[in-house]
């Protein structure tokens, strides 16, 4: 069955990074893309970007463009999302889930289990 | 960027009644060449992370029960649950991924009355 599992949540300073792991498993990873959503404590759902396990390509929202990297690792099935500089208001539990080869826009049926990223001093 | 609006904000039902919920969107969701509305709906439990209902503002996802339907086309959009289970009670979530970044409604929060 397929199976996103991510990283265990993280505690940052302002300024710092923070790389969250997402590990898929149960379909075959190049298949298909990987989107990143996050929403903060009590708030909704933010789509951040998508990235083709196939090919690399990226997507970006124009909000996250320049501060966070999406990346894949096909020879273990994994993605990554880099977020620098961060701020409190980042905040917020980041998801994984997948999604379409050449799209991130489409709705997504499976996602990880969520990554608490909080930042604070 | 495409705004969903979702209402009302929160709504409580009493068990086996029916739960609306209204999203629309700033611009039309409708792609004329394949004649379908690129609209989804999503539940969010506690703690969890969304599970995806419906797509194409209309199919349920498999293993969705059908007490689950979505309506609507355009810019108007509706799902309803037909008789409200306590296993429903979850916030929802209405996404547009017809244009631009996909972009989601503020969500809905039901309750059981």
């Amino acid at each position: 069955q397929v199976q996103l599992v991510q990283s265990g949540g993280e505690v940052k300073k302002p300024g710092a990074s923070v790389k969250v792991h997402c590990k898929a498993s149960g379909y075959t990873f190049t298949d298909y893309g990987i989107s990143w959503v996050r929403q903060a404590p009590g708030r909704g759902l933010e789509w951040m970007g998508w990235i083709s396990a196939f090919t690399g390509d990226t997507n970006y929202a124009q909000k996250f463009q320049g501060r966070v990297t999406m990346t894949t690792d096909t020879s273990t099935n994994s993605a990554y999302m880099e977020v620098r500089s961060l701020i409190s208001d980042d905040t917020a539990v980041y998801f994984c889930a997948r999604a379409p080869l050449v799209s991130g826009s489409s709705p997504s049926a499976y996602w990880g289990q969520g990554t608490l990223v909080t930042v604070t001093s | 960027d495409v705004l969903m609006t979702q209402s009302p904000d929160s709504l409580a039902v009493s068990l086996g009644e029916r739960a609306t919920i209204h999203c629309k969107s700033s611009q039309s969701v409708f792609y004329n060449s394949n004649n379908k509305n690129y609209l989804a709906w999503y539940q969010q439990k506690a703690g969890q992370p969304p599970k995806l209902l419906i797509y194409w503002a209309s199919t349920r996802e498999s293993g969705v029960p059908d007490r689950f339907s979505g309506s609507g086309s355009g810019t108007d959009f509706t799902l309803t649950i037909s008789s409200l289970q306590a296993e429903d009670v979850a916030v929802y979530y209405c996404q547009q991924y017809y244009t631009g970044p996909p972009t989601f409604g503020g969500g809905t929060k039901v309750e059981i009355k």
